[in-house]
């Protein structure tokens, strides 16, 4: 199993510009994550989907952050327009049926200059 | 309201000497609890969980967490620190209301010297 993995591994990117970041869970987990972390904030968690669902998104920061799962095997989480405020790293989790706990992705650098 | 805290921001150690990373949680009923640890410039992983049974858990890498109940807490310990230990640490619970979720602490920072 090659675990969660994420793309691209860094993103470099200037102000205004649309930023996608990728996450492939692993197979048969059924709850995806997205999380974001700083040094000013620490973990946040973004939203999360169940089934493909989006359950819970009263993390994401505001209208320029979506995300979609359209299938088991893949979701994203798109920032547009991209603002400095935003450098982060991003990190997509998986999960299957609670309470086993989660799978972290290696994240997403992402750095808005 | 379902909460865990890691009071301290960093834990230092000496090499070789035992390691304790502090978590308390606050939850009504029974908690599932988590240990996770984070490398630099990697993802979270896995390091134990407490779900149901003896109250001392072990997981990962020498690492084991003792679940209090009256003291509500889940600390991390290990008998002798080592170097490659330095990580920072997360502890989590899962939220009752939403079983899918865990809420995870601010993270405790430990630095082990050689």
């Amino acid at each position: 199993d090659a675990g969660v993995i994420q793309s691209p591994r860094h993103e470099v990117t200037e102000m205004g510009q649309e930023v996608t970041l990728r996450c492939k869970p692993i197979s048969g987990h059924n709850s995806l994550f997205w999380y974001r972390q700083t040094m000013m904030r620490g973990l946040e968690l973004l939203i999360y989907f169940n089934n493909n669902v989006p359950i819970d998104d009263s993390g994401m920061p505001e209208d320029r952050f979506s995300a979609k799962m359209p299938n088991a095997s893949f979701s994203t989480l798109k920032i547009q327009p991209s603002e400095p405020r935003d450098s982060a790293v991003y990190f997509c989790a998986s999960s299957p049926d609670s309470p086993r706990g989660y799978t972290f992705g290696s994240g997403t650098r992402l750095t808005v200059v | 309201a379902q909460s865990v805290a890691q009071p301290e921001d960093q834990v230092n150690v000496a090499e070789g000497n035992p390691l304790t990373v502090k978590c308390t949680y606050s939850v009504s009923g029974n908690p599932y609890l988590f240990w996770y640890v984070q490398y630099p410039n990697r993802g979270l992983q896995f390091l134990l969980k407490y779900i149901t049974g003896d109250n001392l858990v072990k997981g990962s890498y020498g690492f084991e967490a003792e679940f209090n109940k009256s003291q509500t807490s889940f600390h991390l310990k290990k008998p002798s620190a080592l170097v490659s230990d330095s990580a920072l640490y997360f502890c989590a619970v899962r939220d009752i209301r939403n079983t899918d979720k865990l809420i995870f602490g601010t993270g405790t920072r430990l630095q082990v010297f050689p």
